[in-house]
């Protein structure tokens, strides 16, 4: 069974720094890509960052380009998003969510429980 | 970047059959994805690349594609079915992932 479980979410004042962890079990790790994604309170799913396998690749949307990264480690089987310079409108709760499999497709197969990271003074 | 464009809400009887649509200029791109999210829950998968099913969704969830429209379609809609549901869609090298907005099913 998939299980994705995020955790290092919490309230953290404007321009700190926060780092998300998901533990990821029941799948093989290393082969597949791995994502965020968040909501804001009351709306939509937005898309954070993608990391395909090895680590090599990573992508994010541009509203957090240079502020978050998004790393992994295969011996651990852990996926991390480390956030700084947060803002108030990264408040979300945040998934972490394994892509599923095929080439050329890239959408989330299994979603962690999610995350709340509140950025308020 | 480029968006997806759903409708807020829809609203069905229950037994009905429920629609539910996504328009982008770049859809299928080449593939599309929907998600099921319950109130207070995470998203689920219930069709990707275009018209396939998981494991374990109902073959009452189908979806197509039509020109720069993608359509997600619950037949013989139940109660258990309403909440948010999502299209997605992404750049072919897993660059750049976009979600429409989301359409609100509210089984009446």
């Amino acid at each position: 069974e998939v299980q994705l479980v995020e955790s290092g979410g919490g309230l953290v004042q404007p321009g700190g720094s926060l780092r998300l962890s998901c533990a990821a079990s029941g799948f093989n790790f290393k082969g597949y890509w791995m994502g965020f994604v968040r909501q804001a309170p009351g709306k939509g799913l937005q898309w954070v960052a993608n990391i395909n396998q090895d680590g090599s690749k990573q992508y994010y949307v541009d509203s957090v380009k240079g502020r978050f990264t998004i790393s992994r480690d295969t011996a651990k089987n852990s996926l991390d998003l480390q956030m700084n310079s947060l803002r108030a409108e990264d408040t979300a709760v945040y998934y972490c969510a394994k892509v599923g499999a095929g080439t050329g497709a890239y959408y989330f197969d299994f979603w962690g429980q999610g995350t709340l990271v509140t950025v308020s003074s | 970047s480029y968006e997806l464009t759903q409708p807020p809400s829809v609203s069905v009887s229950p037994g009905q059959t429920a629609r539910i649509t996504c328009s982008g200029d770049a859809l299928p791109k080449p593939y599309a994805y929907w998600y099921q999210q319950k109130p207070g829950q995470a998203p689920v998968l219930v069709i990707y690349k275009n018209t396939e099913r998981p494991s374990g969704i109902p073959e009452r969830f189908s979806g197509s594609s039509s020109g720069t429209t993608i359509t997600l379609t619950i037949s013989g809609v139940q109660a258990e079915d309403e909440a948010d549901y999502y299209c997605q869609s992404a750049e072919s090298s897993g660059s750049y992932v976009m979600f429409g907005g989301g359409t609100k099913l509210t089984v009446l």
